[in-house]
């Protein structure tokens, strides 16, 4: 694919219930990020992986978010029990190495409404 | 506290207009980017600056780093509607081998015709 796809590209939930947001990155990249954004607001990190390695979980909001990319390719963003505070839109983005000095290849986000 | 402060959050000019738009930390950064979004799509990258006192230009736009690597600028000459968007700096911060690339709340420019 030409660029990073992320589906769906619109999820409603009803409070309570869980979600599962996938994310296909860009072939070969090694760097996926997932970052939350909120109307109007830049993106906040809140998971990095290195292949299959998550090396930084320290912006998930809460313990029932989980992320995983089991074979260092497709990433998938759970949320566990939604509650309206996360609703936002949910972006992944994929890098080659060195992180900050490589762009970032952002897809198009999926937004999520918990009501 | 925020990491990376933006400013101003909201700027609405007109076409032929200069503008500036900031981005300001206490820390010090091994390199910061800028990207643009547009409403519905991802962030896409405008440019990366990675040594104290770079400028670069691109078309109208002149990005510069500060000496100390915390802040930098954006510049645009002559804006044009085209330019309308949510401009964000992202600053790389290291942590041992690894990176984590942390945003600015961004400047939601509008440039009216």
């Amino acid at each position: 694919g030409a660029g990073v796809s992320q589906s769906p590209r619109y999820k409603v939930a009803k409070r309570g219930q869980d979600v599962a947001l996938r994310c296909d990155p860009i072939s070969g990249h090694v760097s996926l990020f997932w970052y939350q954004q909120a109307l109007g607001q830049g993106p906040e990190f809140l998971t990095y992986f290195q292949n299959e390695a998550q090396l930084d979980k320290s912006g998930l909001p809460s313990d029932r978010f989980f992320a995983e990319r089991p074979e260092g390719s497709v990433s998938t963003l759970k949320i566990q029990r939604t509650q309206q505070e996360d609703s936002a839109v949910y972006l992944c983005a994929s890098s080659l190495p060195p992180v900050g000095y490589s762009p970032l290849h952002f897809g198009n986000g999926t937004r999520l409404t918990v009501t | 506290t925020q990491l990376l402060e933006q400013s101003p959050q909201f700027l609405s000019i007109q076409e032929g207009e200069n503008l500036t738009v900031y981005c300001n930390s206490s820390s010090v950064f091994s390199s910061l980017q800028w990207y643009r979004q547009e409403p519905g799509e991802g962030p896409v990258l405008l440019v990366t600056v990675v040594t104290g006192g770079e400028v670069k230009k691109l078309k109208r736009l002149t990005f510069q780093f500060g000496d100390a690597r915390k802040d930098s600028s954006l510049h645009i000459t002559a804006a044009q509607p085209g330019d309308t968007g949510l401009y964000l700096c992202a600053g790389a911060l290291t942590r041992g081998s690894n990176y984590k690339l942390t945003f600015g709340k961004g400047t939601l420019l509008t440039v009216n015709p």
